[in-house]
C-alpha cells in the first residue's frame, strides 16, 4: 500500500479564476501516476495518465505536470468553470504494487458564478 | 455507448445475507476491477480480472469473492454481508494493466448492510 496524498481536501474559487493542487506520491520505484475527475452522481473519468519526469499533459483548459524525482504532479485548471465542479483524484502506481493503483482521497473543487 | 454497466444500483441487506453485484463492460476489456469508496478514504481495490476466468485479490479482498466466467462480466460476490461492508461499489475495466491504461468506471452501487 502506498501513500498518495492530495491537497488541499476542498477548494471553493470564483468563476474565471485559475486553481491548481497537488498530488504527492513516493518518488521511488515510480511507475505511473492517474488523474481523475469525479462529478457528484457521476463515474470517475479519466483525464491524464503520465509515466516521465517532467510530463506535462493538457486536455481543454486542464493541464497537469509531473515531478517523479521529488514525488509530486499538479493539476491546473485555466479559468474555472461551474462545470469544473468536482473531485479530483490522483492515483499512483509502482512496480511492486502489482496491477493496482493506489488512489488518494481527491480534492474537491467547488467553481460558483 | 453503455460503456461499464452495474447492477443494482441501490441496495439494503440485513446482516447475514448475500448478494452478488454484476459488472458488464462492451468494450472488450481484458482488465476488470472492483473497488469501494469509503467516507474520508480513497478508492480501495478489493478483487480484481486479467481476463476471463482469472481473479486476483486486491487490497481489502476479506469478505468478498469474485468470479469472471465471460470476458464482459465481472461479479461480486457478499456471502454474509456486515455492517462494515457498507459502501459504495465501482467497477471498472481497462483495455490494459491499470498501471498505464486509463480505467472506465461504471456508476456505482450504493449498499447499506443493517
Amino acid at each position: 500500500i502506498l501513500n498518495v496524498e492530495q491537497s488541499p481536501q476542498s477548494l471553493h474559487v470564483q468563476e474565471g479564476d485559475s486553481t491548481n493542487f497537488t498530488c504527492s506520491f513516493p518518488s521511488s520505484n515510480f511507475y505511473a501516476l492517474h488523474w481523475y475527475r469525479w462529478e457528484t452522481a457521476k463515474s470517475p473519468e479519466a483525464l491524464f495518465v503520465m509515466t516521465l519526469n517532467g510530463d506535462e499533459k493538457k486536455k481543454g483548459r486542464i493541464s497537469a505536470t509531473l515531478n517523479t524525482k521529488e514525488g509530486y504532479s499538479y493539476l491546473y485548471i485555466k479559468g474555472s468553470q461551474p462545470e469544473d465542479s468536482a473531485t479530483y483524484l490522483c492515483a499512483f502506481a509502482a512496480p511492486n504494487s502489482g496491477y493496482a493503483l493506489n488512489f488518494g482521497k481527491g480534492t474537491s473543487l467547488l467553481v460558483t458564478p | 455507448n453503455a460503456g461499464v454497466t452495474q447492477t443494482p444500483k441501490f441496495r439494503v441487506l440485513k446482516t447475514g445475507q448475500s448478494m452478488t453485484l454484476l459488472c458488464a463492460q462492451d468494450m472488450n476489456h481484458e482488465y476488470m476491477y472492483w473497488y469501494r469508496q469509503d467516507p474520508g478514504m480513497g478508492l480501495r481495490l478489493i478483487h480484481y480480472s486479467v481476463g476471463e476466468g482469472t481473479t486476483a485479490k486486491g487490497e481489502v479482498p476479506d469478505g468478498y469473492n469474485v468470479s469472471r466466467l465471460k470476458k464482459q462480466n465481472f461479479l461480486l460476490g457478499l456471502e454474509s454481508a456486515a455492517p462494515s461492508q457498507t459502501s459504495v461499489y465501482f467497477c471498472a475495466s481497462s483495455s490494459g494493466p491499470q498501471v498505464l491504461y486509463i480505467q472506465y468506471f461504471g456508476a456505482g452501487t450504493r449498499l447499506s448492510v443493517l
